[in-house]
């Protein structure tokens, strides 16, 4: 079955870190740009970050660059999202997404892991 | 960076309604542009890519029009699953950004 499935997500303090995990399989994984998006509750769908299906490069939204690090394992068919400094704005379902054509638009959703920042 | 706008916000409508949702980007975006649909609890599906490609398995009621700045995504006859929010996303330029979104109520 050709699907991403999140895992890594939890309650943390503000201040702390975690890693979000993206298992995929069904597909040839490292041919295929990937991405993370997030929601925080009752709010819209916000881009976070996108990685080359080589890690040739990688981008980020400005309310996470220097604080969190997209990366990939092509060997173990895995995507990562490595979270520091935690706020509590960051509070919300994390999915990570398959990009189509070059990184367009976003074909294949995980079915999202909630990260809670709070004390 | 781009900024897409959408509108309304919410929409209240009924079962067979033609309804459309326009989306807006503070740049030329050419057709770069993407509609999803999502439901309570689950994650986005796509709808049309490339401002007016329907996605495989998409049904036929939906479709996009447009280029450079302004969208729309049309729903030519509203039925019971449709009832969710619609979000439109550019994806011409990094970074990648999505509308606010559009809420489908049933009226």
């Amino acid at each position: 079955e050709v699907q991403l499935v999140e895992s890594g997500g939890g309650l943390v303090q503000p201040g702390g870190s975690l890693r979000l995990s993206c298992a995929a399989s069904g597909f040839a994984f490292s041919t295929y740009d990937m991405n993370w998006v997030r929601q925080a509750p009752g709010k819209g769908l916000e881009w976070l970050s996108a990685i080359h299906r080589s890690s040739d490069f990688t981008h980020h939204a400005d309310s996470v660059k220097g604080r969190f690090t997209v990366s990939r394992d092509n060997a173990r068919d895995s995507l990562y999202l490595q979270m520091n400094s935690l706020r509590d704005e960051d509070t919300a379902v994390y999915y990570c997404a398959r990009g189509r054509d070059t990184n367009g638009w976003y074909d294949l959703w995980g079915q999202g892991t909630l990260v809670t920042v709070s004390s | 960076d781009i900024q897409m706008t959408q509108s309304p916000s919410t929409l209240s409508a009924s079962v067979g309604d033609r309804v459309t949702i326009t989306c807006r980007a503070s740049q030329s975006i050419s057709s770069w542009l993407a509609w999803y649909q999502q439901k309570p609890g689950k994650a986005p599906k796509v709808l049309i890519y490339k401002a007016s490609s329907l996605e495989r398995g998409v049904p036929s009621r939906f479709s996009g029009s447009g280029s450079g700045t302004e969208f729309t995504l049309t729903i030519s006859s509203l039925q019971p699953e449709d009832f969710a929010s619609y979000y439109c996303q550019q994806y011409n330029t990094y970074p990648r950004k999505f509308g606010q979104g559009t809420k489908v109520e049933i009226k």
